[in-house]
């Protein structure tokens, strides 16, 4: 079935470094994917989507960009900050249309002044 | 609109008791999730239902879980009889239509079971 799995936290960055947090999926034909974001104490939100090959989805700084060819969607920044600090999700979307959203195990990230 | 709706937020209980978790989707979503988080297992899909009909139940963890939605506006989520491992935050979300739109999440209601 489809899948999505990241890289394994926590990730404990400077402010001001650069960030890479690791998604890979597994799907059948074209999946929709998705970077969440929970802050402390509440639920998912969206950060950014890519819904076909090769687009880039980017919010607040974040991007990410859909390869197929690699089955990734990879999470980046340039330069994070201490408010950046929450757990992100990886989720994707069957393309089959069944509706079903699946989510990564997520990874924490934590920004030290 | 105020955004999915749970209640309640926190939520103690004995072991063997019955719960009940509640939620209200956004006004026009299709597509409502449950799902449960903890520190050992992450975020897992228990079921999620489209138009009101589940669709995918095999998350369900045992047959003490069930969920209903009995029209567009409202879900729940019964644990009977209730166990401690069934601790855990639970989360319900929203979306559609089209489908690869965001997905909006509740705030969650935190069981403990005691």
């Amino acid at each position: 079935g489809d899948s999505v799995t990241q890289m394994e936290g926590p990730v404990t960055l400077s402010e001001e470094a650069f960030l890479t947090i690791n998604c890979t999926y597994t799907a059948t034909g074209y999946p929709s994917l998705f970077w969440y974001v929970q802050y402390p104490g509440e639920g998912l939100q969206l950060l950014l989507k890519a819904t076909k090959a090769d687009d880039k989805g980017s919010n607040k700084g974040f991007e990410a960009t859909y390869r197929k060819e690699t089955t990734s969607f990879h999470l980046e920044k340039g330069s994070v900050q201490v408010s950046d600090s929450a757990v992100y999700f990886c989720a994707l979307i069957s393309s089959s249309n069944t509706g079903k959203l699946i989510f990564g195990q997520g990874t924490t990230l934590q920004v030290k002044p | 609109d105020a955004g999915v709706i749970q209640s309640p937020r926190h939520e103690v209980t004995e072991m063997g008791q019955e719960v009940t978790l509640r939620c209200k989707p956004i006004s026009g979503h299709d597509y409502l999730f449950w799902y449960r988080q903890t520190m050992m297992r992450g975020l897992e899909l228990l079921i999620y239902f489209n138009n009101n009909v589940p669709i995918d139940d095999s998350g369900m963890p045992e047959d003490r879980f069930s969920a209903k939605m009995p029209n567009a506006s409202f879900s729940t989520l019964k644990i009977q009889p209730s166990e401690p491992r069934d601790s855990a935050v639970y989360f319900c979300a929203s979306t559609g239509p089209p489908l690869n739109t965001e997905a909006f999440f509740g705030q969650g209601t935190r069981l403990t079971v005691v």
